[in-house]
Formats: structure tokens, C-alpha cells, sequence
């Protein structure tokens, strides 16, 4: 069974650190870019970044609203996603969900979507 | 503020016909697939959708996508209580350089 298990949340204080792991099973975890998208009380979803399999170098992209603050890494030998978080605002409190992203080209059509979710970690920060 | 416009919310009883659109602009669903994700309280959101009308393996067919332009619409057909859930659209956003979501809507089923 595909899986994927996110760790790490809490409560944290205003301008510390935090990082979140996502461990993945049932499939081969590095085969497939990884992603991050959270949902803070009462709104809607929101992408947060995303990291691309190591045949692409491991490259990341992010929301422009956590951009030089949050960092996407991979250990594809545990099969487990990182999100490490720093200079935490009030404004990051959300549950925050790991995903297995699909991409390429159907029909010269880019596509890019998350296909399994994991069940989320809830981030408080608060002082 | 969602990139993407959803109605906050939409109802029907049970065997009802409901759709809940979606609506962009030419950097995401004008140009890109639009997915859809259903998403029950606590529980990790579920793929419905995906490539404007592609259901996934064990996705009962009540659920269809169509796209339009910069607009995409999910409907779901004989709703069901199960079904009550909150639903939102997402697309790749090619300014963005990254997916974006719609708002959310809530379907109650009354």
C-alpha cells in the first residue's frame, strides 16, 4: 500500500526552527518529485514546494511566501522528505501535508499534480 | 486570496445532480490540466480528478471533469451523504512556476 506519513509538528515560538519529515513506503520513493502543501485554519490549501527527483538534481521550487525561509530536502536511501522551516511567522500555523507528484507531458501539455497525500502535522506558532 | 475561484459552498440532496466550477486564467487552467482533490475533515485529501477528466483507479464514475477555456467544473451525479466533503480545484500556474489551488468549496448534502 502506497503511504506516506508526515512527523515533526508542534508548537513553536515565533522566529524558531522546525522540521517536518514525510516517510514514504509501498512504492520507490525516489522515482518521484515530492511536495508540500499545508492548509491553515479555516482556509483553503496552499502549495508550499516541491523537490524534484535526484535525475534532476534534487531541484526545489517554492511559494513565494516561504521562499529563503523554508528548505525541501530528500534522503532517498530512508525514503523520507524534509521540510525544514525557520524564522517561523504566526502566519505558518496550518496542518501541513506531504504528497507524491506526478509530471511530464501528455499531449505537449505540461501536467504536474499530487497523486497520494499523507494525513498531515499540525504546526503551531505562537507565543 | 486563492489563485484559483472556487463558490465557498454548494449543497444537494441525496440522488441530485451538483457541479462546482472553477475558474483561472491563461497562465494555469487556460494553458495546463486542471485536478480535483476531495477532502474529508482529518482526513488526508484524495485525489478525484486529475488531466481535466481522468478519474484514478477505485474513483466511482458519479464524478466527471470537464474544462473550458479558463473554467473547469467538477460534477458529481446520485450524491450521497459520503460525498459531503470539501472540494477544491488545483492546475499548474506557469507564472508561478508551481501548482496553485482553488479556494475550497463545502458540499453539504442536505
Amino acid at each position: 500500500e502506497v503511504q506516506l506519513v508526515e512527523s515533526g509538528g508542534g508548537l513553536v515560538q515565533p522566529g524558531r526552527s522546525l522540521r517536518l519529515s514525510c516517510t514514504a513506503s509501498g512504492f520507490t520513493f525516489g522515482d518521484y518529485p515530492m511536495s508540500w502543501v499545508r492548509q491553515a485554519p479555516g482556509k483553503g490549501l496552499e502549495w508550499v514546494g516541491f523537490i524534484r527527483t535526484k535525475a534532476y538534481g534534487g531541484a526545489t521550487e517554492y511559494a513565494a511566501s516561504v521562499k529563503g525561509r523554508f528548505t525541501i530536502s530528500r534522503d532517498d536511501s530512508k525514503s523520507i522528505a524534509y521540510l525544514q522551516m525557520n524564522s517561523l511567522k504566526t502566519e505558518d500555523t496550518a496542518v501541513y501535508y506531504c504528497t507524491r507528484d506526478l509530471y511530464g507531458y501528455t499531449y505537449g501539455v505540461y501536467y504536474y499534480y499530487m497523486d497520494v497525500w499523507g494525513k498531515g502535522t499540525t504546526v503551531t506558532v505562537s507565543s | 486570496q486563492s489563485v484559483l475561484t472556487q463558490p465557498p459552498s454548494a449543497s444537494g440532496t441525496p440522488g441530485q445532480r451538483v457541479t462546482i466550477s472553477c475558474s483561472g486564467s491563461s497562465s494555469n487552467i487556460g494553458n495546463n490540466y486542471v485536478y480535483w482533490y476531495q477532502h474529508l475533515p482529518g482526513a488526508a485529501p484524495k485525489l478525484l480528478i486529475y488531466k481535466n477528466n481522468q478519474r484514478p483507479s477505485g474513483v466511482p464514475d458519479r464524478f466527471s471533469g470537464s474544462k473550458s477555456g479558463t473554467s473547469a467544473s467538477l460534477a458529481i451525479s446520485g450524491l450521497r451523504s459520503e460525498d459531503e466533503a470539501d472540494y477544491y480545484c488545483a492546475a499548474w500556474d506557469d507564472s508561478l512556476s508551481g501548482p496553485v489551488f482553488g479556494g475550497g468549496t463545502k458540499l453539504t448534502v442536505l
